[in-house]
């Protein structure tokens, strides 16, 4: 069986801060991992992916991840905060995409 | 236009009554995909399929049926809707064949109310 775990359901940063948002996994295969991005009322949207080869993973918006297969994790971070990052962040895992249970991210002005 | 579509975008139903709720896509894909989002539960499989003619349960199965049309449609259906089948529902479609991957490419969503 395969899971995803992120920790912390809410998480707070003021504008102009590092965003961290962790993720842990547990696969039984080698690992495709992503994390979506949930805006207010809207659908989800790809972030960045890791599926082989470089362990660091740029994204969109400024978003980086890296794979640590030792510690089975794939966390999210970004260096400086921007209000417009306020949304609901989800890590997934593989083919038919197990997620955790998402972490809100709030931006403090 | 949105490469997944999904209708209708909201519905409010009473218990009892069966609903479809309806996913086109023209991104050319063959695997698509329903999820239904619960607050604090992140997104769970309902069903999915990877050609017309290939259906599979997913993790939350139970209540639900789908019917995939054609290449482009995947129809998921509440025979018999109940209040905690209250959700905001997704379609998502992948196809590691041109992506060489398994991203999923996801509609607007679709929210739906049973009284």
């Amino acid at each position: 069986a395969q899971s995803v775990t992120q920790l912390g359901s809410h998480v707070s940063v003021s504008e102009g801060a590092l965003v961290l948002l962790r993720c842990n996994y547990s696969s039984s295969v080698p690992p495709y991992l992503f994390w979506y991005v949930q805006y207010p009322n809207q659908g989800l949207q790809l972030l960045l992916k890791y599926t082989t080869g470089a362990t660091l993973v740029k994204g969109i918006n400024g978003f980086e991840a890296e794979f640590k297969k030792s510690e089975t994790s794939f966390h999210l971070t970004k260096p400086s905060a921007h209000m417009s990052d306020a949304a609901e962040y989800f890590c997934a895992l593989n083919e038919k995409l197990t997620f955790g249970t998402g972490t809100r991210l709030t931006i403090i002005p | 236009d949105a490469d997944v579509t999904q209708t209708p975008r909201n519905r409010i139903t009473k218990t009892g009554k069966r609903i479809m709720l309806e996913c086109s896509q023209t991104k050319g894909h063959d695997r698509m995909y329903w999820y239904r989002q619960d607050p604090g539960l992140g997104l769970r499989l309902i069903y999915y399929s990877f050609d017309v003619k290939d259906i599979n349960k997913g993790e939350i199965s139970d209540g639900y049926s789908v019917s995939r049309q054609a290449q482009a449609k995947f129809s998921l259906s509440l025979e018999s809707a109940i209040p905690n089948q209250t959700a905001l529902y997704f379609c998502a479609t992948s196809d590691p064949r041109t992506g060489g991957d398994y991203t999923q490419y996801f509609g607007p969503g679709t929210r739906l109310t049973v009284l």
